[in-house]
């Protein structure tokens, strides 16, 4: 069964420390992996995107990480700012009958308090 | 343009109205996607659009009616809603079904039904 799977489901850190949110997943056949921050009541914006070939990506103070052997990332984010609170989706996309289909991991949900 | 734009942001309707969310991309996307999301739960897949024709219907009930009157716009027609379909709905886009990148969402309609 195509699943992803996160973790913590919800975290709580203080202002400036680093956090690393992961991502583990049974997706077959790999297409990509996103991860995206929502936050509460807007729409998922794309933080970053890996193909199998690619282990590492960065935006700003955002990195993900991709492991394709042990089907993990992880999205690791540094000297937070209030602003980081939101919830963190990691979405695994799969390639079945010629369409890239999206399978939604349920989140974590970071809290970044002064 | 690299936004997918949703109109209302928000609505309130009742159980006997019939309203339409409406989403426009300029990105010459052309695929484009509704999404309904209850709080706390991973956005869920509605319909799929291939070049204005209904690609993906995951079985949606027949009360949400999707349109995609030309490549930039795509309308959900809604009618007879019950409360529970109160969530927020997402509209995104991209490429095509077969290109990972460029996968955008708009930000969404938080729909209320009384």
């Amino acid at each position: 069964k195509n699943q992803v799977e996160q973790s913590p489901q919800s975290l709580i850190i203080l202002e400036g420390k680093n956090c690393t949110l992961q991502c583990n997943y049974t997706v077959s056949p790999f297409s990509n992996l996103r991860w995206y921050k929502q936050d509460t009541g807007r729409g998922p914006v794309s933080l970053t995107i890996m193909t199998f070939s690619e282990n590492t990506k960065s935006n700003g103070r955002y990195t993900a990480t991709l492991d394709a052997d042990t089907k993990q990332s992880s999205l690791h984010i540094t000297a937070s700012q209030l602003s980081d609170s939101a919830s963190y989706i990691c979405v695994v996309s799969a390639m079945w009958e010629d369409t890239d289909k999206l399978i939604f991991g349920t989140g974590t949900r970071l809290q970044v308090f002064p | 343009d690299t936004e997918v734009t949703q109109t209302p942001k928000h609505l309130v309707m009742g159980m006997t109205n019939k309203k339409s969310l409406k989403c426009e991309q300029h990105m010459g996307h052309r695929a484009m996607y509704w999404y309904k999301q209850k709080a706390k739960k991973p956005p869920e897949l509605m319909f799929v659009y291939s070049y204005e024709k209904l690609s993906i219907n995951e079985s949606v009930p027949s009360r949400f009616s999707p349109e995609c009157p030309n490549s930039s716009l795509l309308n959900l027609h809604l009618h007879a809603l019950q409360p529970e379909d109160s969530a927020l709905y997402l509209c995104a886009s991209s490429h095509d079904l077969q290109v990972a990148y460029g996968y955008t969402f708009g930000s969404g309609t938080r729909l209320t039904v009384v």
